[in-house]
């Protein structure tokens, strides 16, 4: 069974730009969550999504946003990009909502640097 | 606020060794926990679990033990080998993951 992918792999943007990162979760699985990673914040939690709807958000401003797909693809979508957003963007998924306390598997994450 | 706690940022021990990595947690409804694996430019591998029905999971090398009066889990890898060289982080589950910050374990020959 393939694993959680994410695409892009790595992605240089400029400050200001936009940015949409895709994450394909294990086949079956309908709930894909999102973290970002940062070496002095450790691994913090964007959002959640199960079959198209948001379940969770996480602390973060509006510029980052997500979308579920009906084959449960997800992407997230960060606006007017700044420099503290550099960082690992990372998807999980799991089979139920995270409700359910189903073990979440991790894609290799998007590296993204804002210059 | 930090509701799930890894105090020890770095962890060196010897090859043949235990590995202990420790956690704590401030929300006493937390109940359920996960232990990952990360090594660098990877996303993170899910180890071990344990729910508070429990206080001792254990699965190969890997143990997880959970003090729920003292809100602590530790993690004790034994023996420890150089390849378990990788940050390892705790996360509660309820009802989204939230992380501890991690500890780098580093295991010398």
């Amino acid at each position: 069974k393939a694993g959680v992918t994410q695409t892009p792999r790595y992605l240089i943007k400029t400050r200001g730009q936009q940015v949409t990162l895709s994450c394909s979760p294990i086949s079956g699985h309908r709930s894909v969550s999102w973290y970002q990673q940062t070496p002095g914040q450790g691994l913090q939690f964007l959002f959640e999504y199960f079959s198209e709807t948001q379940r969770n958000k996480g602390n973060f401003p509006g510029r980052f946003s997500g979308r579920q797909f009906s084959n449960s693809r997800s992407e997230m979508n960060v606006s007017t990009l700044e420099l503290g957003d550099s960082a690992l963007y990372l998807c999980a998924s799991t089979r139920w909502w995270q409700g359910e306390a189903d073990t979440q598997y991790f894609g290799p994450g998007t590296r993204l640097t804002v210059l | 606020d930090q509701q799930v706690k890894q105090n020890s940022p770095s962890l060196s021990v010897q090859e043949g060794r235990i590995s202990i990595l420790n956690c704590d947690y401030t929300n006493s409804m937390f109940d359920y926990f996960l232990w990952y694996k990360k090594y660098p430019a990877e996303g993170p591998t899910f180890l071990i679990s344990i729910s508070s029905i429990k206080d001792k999971n254990e699965d190969g090398r890997f143990t997880v033990f959970l003090n729920k009066s003292a809100k602590h889990l530790s993690l004790h890898i034994v023996p420890s080998q150089p390849g378990d060289s990788a940050v390892y982080f705790c996360a509660a589950v309820p009802p989204k993951l939230i992380f501890g910050t991690g500890t780098r374990l580093q295991v010398f020959p």
